[in-house]
């Protein structure tokens, strides 16, 4: 059973460019959770997402950040106009069920570098 | 977010055991504390979670004191590979995320 895929592992944008981050939940999972990691720091929860639905935005900011989760294929996350600040590991997890009942399983991240 | 509070790094020799400790004194009675970790440029891996009763699995155990207001995973003979930062979280019941704090960075020795 294959663990959570993000691609692409490493990306590389322009200031004004628009980053677009992959994630592939494990098989028969259905929530996906992103999160963000500034060197040196810890996660930090962005958006929780079941297929189709957001849950939980109230860890991304209000601008440039969208998230989607489709009934078929991946779920992205997009990030319109980066700056440099948006510079850091992006992180998704997944989990089959809630949280009550379930742990969540990371991916091995995305590695966005604005120039 | 429920606070814990870590050690910011810890040392061990290899092959001997590591009790990596953990604060939460605001801890509530439905919080569960989760114990992740994190090898270099790698996403966080589950390590063990519990309520009430300390757990043991293959990876590690996890000690809850009886006032649940700290904890400690005890890892019985680290190795090379157990080197990564440890997060200590609370997650409260209902809650959507897991919240992160610093960790601990256990350095294993040889």
């Amino acid at each position: 059973n294959a663990g959570v895929m993000q691609n692409p592992r490493h990306l590389v944008r322009r200031r004004g460019q628009e980053a677009r981050l992959r994630c592939s939940p494990m098989k028969g999972h259905s929530h996906v959770y992103w999160y963000r990691q500034l060197p040196e720091e810890g996660l930090k929860f962005m958006v929780y997402l079941q297929k189709e639905n957001i849950i939980d935005e109230s860890g991304m900011p209000k601008e440039r950040f969208s998230a989607e989760f489709p009934k078929e294929g991946p779920s992205i996350l997009r990030i319109q106009q980066v700056v440099r600040g948006d510079s850091a590991a992006y992180f998704c997890a997944s989990s089959r069920d809630r949280l009550e009942t379930d742990t969540q399983y990371f991916g091995p991240g995305t590695r966005l570098t604005v120039l | 977010d429920a606070k814990t509070t870590q050690p910011n790094s810890m040392e061990s020799n290899e092959e001997e055991p590591v009790h990596l400790p953990c604060n939460h004194s605001t801890i509530s009675g439905t919080d569960y504390i989760h114990w992740y970790r994190q090898l270099p440029s790698q996403g966080p891996e589950y390590v063990i979670h519990g309520l009430t009763s300390n757990v043991n699995n293959r990876m590690a155990s996890l000690a809850i004191a009886e006032d649940r207001k700290s904890s400690t995973l005890i890892l019985h003979r680290a190795t090379l590979r157990d080197a990564a930062v440890y997060y200590c979280i609370l997650w409260k019941t209902g809650a959507n995320n897991l919240f992160f704090g610093t960790g601990t960075r256990l350095t294993v020795i040889p």
